[in-house]
């Protein structure tokens, strides 16, 4: 398996751009999740999909973040328009959850977004 | 917010030495995990101990568990110069479609060659 892939790895782009950040999951993987991870707030969960449906999406800074998982092998992590303070490394992780298994999740490589 | 709180911030070790680091955490817990992150790259898990566990143990990794203290630790034994990365602990509160992982801020942890 090739495990969680993200795209792009990197990104520079100018504020007031729009951002898109995609990430396919483990096939056969059901949970699939957004973080964001700086130095100064370390890693910090933004939103998670289980069956391609959002569950907890409180993370999410403001409205200019949007997530969507059209479906089991792929999602989206927007943001429009962006701001210097969204750099960051973004990573996908995604895992296999049944109602009584672990959630041990599987990270992708992360897309590392500079915001001019 | 944090749910795990990891200490040191920064282990600096000698080659062939124990690297022991720390994890607390403030809420009730299903199970703990450990990840290491190497540098530019994504986290991977290392191990899971559950709340009914006291101690855990893969290859030279050892993780104990003390829910009376809300607290978990992770040994590396014969640290080796590989073994530099952060390191990540993770409270799982439940089990189930829609849980989810809570991860401290992290320990650097380097090894001298």
């Amino acid at each position: 398996d090739a495990g969680v892939i993200q795209s792009p790895r990197h990104e520079v782009t100018e504020m007031g751009q729009e951002v898109t950040l995609r990430c396919k999951p483990i096939s056969g993987h059901n949970s699939l999740f957004w973080y964001r991870q700086t130095m100064m707030r370390g890693l910090e969960l933004l939103i998670y999909f289980n069956n391609n449906v959002p569950i907890d999406d409180s993370g999410m800074p403001e409205d200019r973040f949007s997530a969507k998982m059209p479906n089991a092998s792929f999602s989206t992590l927007k943001i429009q328009p962006s701001e210097p303070r969204d750099s960051a490394v973004y990573f996908c992780a995604s895992s296999y959850q049944l109602a009584d298994s672990y959630n041990e999740q599987f990270f992708g490589p992360g897309t590392r977004l500079t915001v001019l | 917010s944090q749910q795990g709180e990891e200490d040191p911030q920064a282990l600096s070790i000698q080659e062939g030495e124990n690297a022991t680091m720390n994890c607390s955490y403030k809420t009730s817990i299903n199970n703990l995990q450990w990840y290491r992150q190497n540098s530019g790259r994504g986290l991977v898990h290392l191990i899971l101990i559950r709340s009914n566990e006291r101690e855990k143990h893969s290859g030279r990794l050892r993780v104990t568990l003390d829910t009376s203290k809300k607290s978990s630790s992770l040994l590396i034994t014969a640290s080796r110069a590989a073994d530099t990365a952060s390191y990540f602990c993770a409270t799982e509160p439940y089990t189930g479609a829609n849980s989810k992982l809570t991860f401290g801020k992290g320990i650097t942890l380097s090894v001298r060659p």
